[in-house]
């Protein structure tokens, strides 16, 4: 089944302390997207990646790193959480010149 | 740059009513249009899409029609169910090129349906 995995899909943290949100897409995508969502203020693209080694900031990308050492994976690393990154974030995947984007499930993110 | 506008809601509606949530949008180039929708503590669902002008696209009842002269993109459904209630999404993408999948979203309407 195609699918974007994320991992945590929960998760309540303190300020400061690093933290990784995982994403794996199945389907040989070569773009993925990490967006955030913010109540009446839609979802924001936070960085983006065209394919391996390839990553660029999106529209909010302060307090957020990426990498994409592999073309499945993209995972999402706040170094120093704070408060103000509590959301609710979502990885994407999409084919080169395509226009279908497939998202995952969400991961709901409190920093305390 | 590209942008999404959606009416401001929520939008509260008894069920068998009709629903229009209105979206127009501003984009460089030719964007493909999307409707998506997120059901409470769920993630993001694609409704329906169109990637030309004149396209309609639908699914589930919902019907939107790309309307390049007004660009707009408004959702359409004729009667709603209880089980419509969810917040929706329009957005918009540059297929191709520079767009690198991104996506430009609105900011979301809440709508509750009331048996």
């Amino acid at each position: 089944e195609a699918q974007v995995t994320q991992n945590p899909r929960y998760l309540i943290t303190v300020t400061g302390k690093k933290l990784t949100v995982t994403c794996s897409q199945n389907m040989n995508h070569e773009y993925m997207s990490w967006y955030r969502q913010d109540p009446g203020l839609g979802l924001r693209q936070i960085y983006y990646s065209m394919n391996v080694e390839v990553t660029d900031k999106g529209d909010v990308p302060e307090g957020y790193k990426v990498s994409r050492k592999e073309k499945r994976n993209f995972p999402l690393i706040l170094e120093s959480p704070s408060p103000n990154q509590t959301s609710l974030y979502f990885c994407a995947s999409s084919p080169a010149g395509g226009n279908t984007i497939y998202f995952g499930e969400g991961s709901w993110l409190t920093v305390v | 740059g590209n942008s999404v506008t959606q009416m401001e809601g929520p939008v509260t509606l008894s069920e068998e009513a009709f629903l229009t949530i209105n979206c127009t949008y501003t984009a460089t180039g030719y964007p493909s249009l999307f409707w998506y929708v997120q059901y409470p503590g769920e993630g993001l669902q694609l409704l329906l899409k169109a990637t030309k002008a004149d396209d309609k696209g639908s699914n589930k009842g919902f019907e939107a029609t790309y309307r390049k002269e007004t660009t707009s993109f408004h959702l359409e459904k004729g009667s709603v169910q209880v089980s419509d209630s969810a917040v929706y999404f329009c957005a918009l993408t540059l297929a191709g090129g520079t767009s690198y999948g991104k996506l430009t979203f609105g900011q979301g309407t809440i709508l509750t349906v009331h048996p």
